[in-house]
Parts: structure tokens; sequence; C-alpha cells
């Protein structure tokens, strides 16, 4: 079965100071990892997708990197508007297109 | 370009009535999913439709049933609903590709009384 484990469940940052959230997973043969962004009583928003070990990528503020285990979003310098809960999510290869959430972390930056 | 769009926003409903949720998917985009979303939890897989057939089916009841329309919207139905179906409802859709990003629609907050 497939499995996401998101850590720190709730992260409270002051403005400017940067951190990371971590994505752990287990799945039989990774098709893609999927961060997303959710706004309170919203859909989630999509921010990146990562396919295979050593792959980054960066909008903005923020940078997925993947490896076998894992997968990282750091958020450089927040900013308040980057408050939000930020979901993990992963697709299996025997497991078609379906996506395979975890519980998310609930981001809150201070100005 | 319309992203995805679900319709209602909201809906109260009372234990054992009947519900049915619809969406619209992204414009170019075939393939819609159903997920539902507890509060303070990630959305769980409900079920996926391509070419009008469910294709992939989440640990839902029988209860929670679909279709897909020639023009690739969809629809969710829920029979005899629950105090547990209180959720946030949410579709998402791709192309056909298998790895093709799922874009998510804003939801429709169903509370069961």
């Amino acid at each position: 079965e497939d499995q996401v484990t998101q850590s720190p469940e709730a992260l409270r940052l002051q403005e400017g100071e940067s951190s990371s959230l971590n994505c752990s997973y287990t799945v039989s043969g990774l098709r893609g990892l999927f961060w997303y962004r959710q706004d309170p009583g919203k859909g989630p928003e999509f921010l990146f997708t990562l396919y295979s070990a050593g792959e980054e990528k960066e909008k903005e503020r923020l940078k997925a990197t993947l490896t076998k285990k894992e997968s990282f979003l750091h958020i450089t310098a927040p900013k308040p508007e980057d408050s939000a809960t930020y979901l993990c999510a992963v697709q299996a290869g025997r497991s078609g297109s379906r996506l395979t959430f975890g519980e998310g972390t609930q981001l809150t930056v201070n100005p | 370009d319309a992203g995805v769009t679900q319709s209602p926003t909201h809906l109260i409903k009372t234990r054992g009535q009947q519900v049915t949720l619809r969406c619209s998917p992204k414009s170019g985009h075939d393939t819609v999913s159903w997920y539902q979303q507890a509060l303070g939890q990630g959305p769980q897989f409900i079920f996926q439709y391509y070419e009008e057939e469910e294709r992939q089916r989440g640990n839902f009841p029988d209860r929670f049933s679909g279709h897909q329309f020639p023009n690739y919207s969809s629809e969710l139905n829920v029979n005899a609903l629950l105090l547990g179906d209180s959720a946030l409802y949410l579709c998402a859709s791709r192309g056909s590709g298998s790895t093709d990003t799922q874009y998510f629609g804003p939801g429709t907050r169903l509370t069961v009384l």
C-alpha cells in the first residue's frame, strides 16, 4: 500500500526565516511526486511535479527536491502570503493515475 | 483559459438523502477524478472517469457513484448520506498522459446533518 507521511504537521515561521517541509513516501514504482498548496476552504493549487531522484524544481521562493525515499519543499525568505497548507502526493506505477496524499503541513508565516 | 469548475459551492443535506455534485474539467482535459477531503486531512481518491467509464476506484462504498458525459464533464452521486460523508469534495482533471499533472477545482463543501 502506498504511504505518504508529511512533517511537521504545523510550522510557524517569522517572515524571512527559511525552512524546509518533508514528505516521506513508500510506493512501488514511483511515477511522479506532486506538491500542492491549499488555502483554507479551497482546492489544492499545483506547484511542482518531480519524476526522478535528484530532480529539483524552483518557483519564486519555493524549491522542491526529490530522493528515492523523500522530498523536501524548501521555502526561502517566506512572506505572510506563503501561509497555507502544503500537500504532497505520489502517483505509483501500479495505481494508474490516482494520487495518494499525505496529511499536509500547515505553514504560518508571521510578519 | 477556464480551470476546473465545480457546483454547487456549498450544500447542506440530512442523513439518508441523496446528493449530486458536478464538475467541468479544464479545457483540453479528458480525465476526471474525484477526491474526498475531511477536515484537517489530505484528499482521499474516490474514483476516476475516462471515456465515460469508471477506470479506477478507491476504497469507497457503492453509495458513491459517478458519471462522465461526452463533453468530459462529470457528476458524483452519493446515496443514503451519513454524517461521516461531510467533507470537501474535490474534482481534478488531467490530459490522457499517464503522468500528466492533475488540476483541482475549488471543491464542494457538503455538510450532512
